[in-house]
Formats: C-alpha cells, sequence, structure tokens
C-alpha cells in the first residue's frame, strides 16, 4: 500500500513565524504535490515537484516555498505566516504510470 | 467554464438507493479520471479511477466515462450511512495540462439517509 505521511495533523503557529510542513512518501513516486483545501474553495494546487531538486509553481504559490532534497520527502515553507494561510494542508504522492494520486492525512494549520 | 464541475448538492438519497454523481470536464485532450472520497476533516481517498469510455466496476462502485460528451460519473449501489461524504471528481493530462497534475471538481456532498 501507498504511504503517505505529513510531520504534524494539526499546528498552531504566531503571525511572522516560519512555518515547516513535511511530506514523506514510501513507494519511490517521482512526482509529489502540495495543495490548500478551503471551505468554498476547493483544493488548489500549491507548488508539485518532479523530481529531486525540481519545483514548479501552481495556482496559488505567493507566500510559499518548498523544497524536494530527497526523492521521498517534500516540504512546504511558509516564510511568514499570515492568518490568510489558516488552512488544511494537503501532500499528494503521484505514480507517473497510472497519473493516481495519494493523499497524506492533512496538516490542519491555523495561524493566529 | 470552470474546468470541471460537478453537480453542486448536497446529494440526499436513502439507504439502498442509488447515488449519482455527475461531473464535466472542459478539455477534450484529458485522458485520465479519478473519483475521490473525501470525510469529513480527512484527505481524500481514491476510490475509483477510469481511463477509456465506458463502465468500469469495483464492488458497490461504478463510474462511468464519457469522452465525446466529456462526461464522467460515479453510481453507489445500495448507498450506505457510511458512504456519506463529499466526492471529488478529478481530470489530468488534457491538451493544455501539463505532465500528471489533477483538476479538482468543487466536490458534491452526499447524504445518506437510513
Amino acid at each position: 500500500d501507498v504511504k503517505v505521511t505529513q510531520s504534524s495533523r494539526y499546528l498552531v503557529k504566531r503571525t511572522g513565524e516560519k512555518v515547516f510542513l513535511e511530506c514523506v512518501q514510501d513507494m519511490d513516486h517521482e512526482n509529489m504535490f502540495w495543495y490548500r483545501q478551503d471551505p468554498g474553495l476547493g483544493l488548489r494546487l500549491i507548488y508539485f515537484s518532479y523530481d529531486v531538486k525540481m519545483k514548479e509553481k501552481g495556482d496559488i504559490p505567493e507566500g510559499y516555498s518548498v523544497s524536494r532534497e530527497k526523492k521521498e520527502r517534500f516540504s512546504l515553507i511558509l516564510e511568514s505566516a499570515s492568518t490568510n494561510q489558516t488552512s488544511m494542508y494537503l501532500c499528494a504522492s503521484q505514480t507517473g504510470g497510472t497519473d493516481t494520486q495519494y493523499f497524506g492525512p492533512g496538516t490542519r494549520l491555523t495561524v493566529l | 467554464q470552470k474546468e470541471v464541475e460537478q453537480n453542486s448538492g448536497p446529494l440526499s438519497v436513502p439507504e439502498g438507493a442509488i447515488a449519482s454523481l455527475n461531473c464535466t470536464y472542459s478539455d477534450r485532450g484529458s485522458q485520465s479520471f479519478f473519483w475521490y472520497r473525501q470525510y469529513s476533516g480527512k484527505s481524500p481517498e481514491l476510490i475509483m479511477s477510469i481511463y477509456s469510455n465506458g463502465d468500469k466496476e469495483d464492488g458497490r462502485f461504478t463510474a462511468q466515462l464519457n469522452k465525446a460528451s466529456q462526461y464522467v460519473s460515479l453510481l453507489i449501489r445500495d448507498s450506505q450511512p457510511s458512504d456519506s461524504a463529499t466526492y471529488l471528481c478529478a481530470v489530468t493530462g488534457g491538451t493544455y495540462n501539463q505532465g500528471g497534475k489533477l483538476i479538482f471538481g468543487q466536490g458534491t456532498e452526499l447524504s445518506v439517509k437510513p
């Protein structure tokens, strides 16, 4: 079974803090994705990565950066957290053969 | 026009009935189609994938794809209260969609009443 894990289920941070969200997959997938999900707005793609050290902007990259130093690990960084970044953050890993994406459990981030 | 549109819901069906969830997509070049189920507060989990025209059955779930009409649906037979969730349609591989990015619909909330 594909296993995608995220570093925290719940996180509370202060405005202006630097926040790191980590995602790890154990299936040797090339592609990894970060989304945020908000009521009424659905799933929105923040960044994705096709390979180690490769990254591409998604639909809403502003205020975020990413890091992929190892194939199994994809990190999302909030450089200076703001209240409008309070959201559910979802990481996904993708097999190249079928395009199927598998999601981690999500991190509910609250920025106060 | 949204790239992936789902019936807005919420959809309410009695236990044991057939639930029908619909999805249309705008890019005729799309190749891969997925249905995810998402329980409240949880992450999406894959329940069906379909790549060619026709029906694909898996237990109580049937996915139907019609590329000419740019339409994909999910039927849930013998609906159970445990099927109550939001169902997300996702599409990838379209003409203007590079790589494996998925485009998600807004989701349809399904409620199965005992």
